[in-house]
């Protein structure tokens, strides 16, 4: 069974970091792209960014670019977001998924809150 | 790139069917036939239910179809049921730089 498990949210003022984790089981984690969804209370989905399989090649939002780094421990089937600079604007639940067949995310985190406050 | 326009909110009686639509561009939903769509409910994370324009995994009701023209992707729930009340977000691939962009989101309401 597929599984994915974040970890790492929490409450953190403006301009502080944070590091989100996914645990992933249940496929061979190495063969997929995996991303980062987020979604702002009462709003929608947004990719946030988002990471081939063996690590090469990395996209972002044009809203975090600079301030996030997405990275993953394929020894360890484990995604991560390193997020600095943080904002008001990034309080948002924090879902990992993964990318699968025809580029749809087809398994999807409990999700993690991330809250951004003074 | 801009998000996909989904209408605020669609409702139906239980039995009846509903589509929702989802507007993009020849850049993206007209462009890609890695149209998804996803079923939310309260409080729950995202659930895929439409792949590939008009594909279902398994396990989802064949109550949901989906389909696309030009640059409009749609989704029809059939027998509408009280448990498909739920937010519904499309999504398309979109290439590079930022592969995937999501739609607005419609609120479904069972009457």
């Amino acid at each position: 069974e597929v599984q994915l498990v974040e970890s790492g949210g929490g409450l953190v003022q403006p301009g502080g970091s944070l590091r989100l984790s996914c645990a992933a089981s249940g496929f061979a984690f190495s063969n997929y792209w995996m991303m980062w969804v987020r979604q702002a209370p009462g709003k929608g989905l947004e990719c946030v960014a988002n990471i081939k399989g063996d690590g090469s090649w990395k996209t972002y939002v044009d809203s975090v670019k600079g301030r996030f780094t997405i990275s993953r421990d394929n020894a360890k089937n484990s995604l991560y977001l390193q997020m600095n600079s943080l904002r008001v604007e990034d309080t948002a639940i924090y879902y990992c998924a993964r990318d699968g067949v025809a580029h749809a995310r087809d398994y999807w985190g409990q999700g993690t809150l991330v809250t951004v406050s003074s | 790139q801009s998000a996909l326009t989904q209408p605020a909110s669609v409702s139906g009686s239980p039995g009846q069917s509903i589509t929702i639509s989802c507007t993009g561009t020849s850049s993206n939903v007209g462009a890609y036939d890695s149209v998804s769509w996803y079923q939310q409910h309260p409080g729950k994370a995202p659930k895929l239910i439409i792949f590939e324009v008009s594909n279902r995994p398994s396990g989802v009701s064949d109550r949901f179809s989906g389909s696309k023209s030009d640059n409009t992707a749609s989704l029809t729930i059939s027998g509408l049921q009280a448990e498909d009340e739920a937010d519904y977000y499309c999504s398309s691939y979109t290439g590079i730089p930022t592969p995937y962009v999501f739609g607005t989101g419609t609120k479904v309401t069972v009457l």
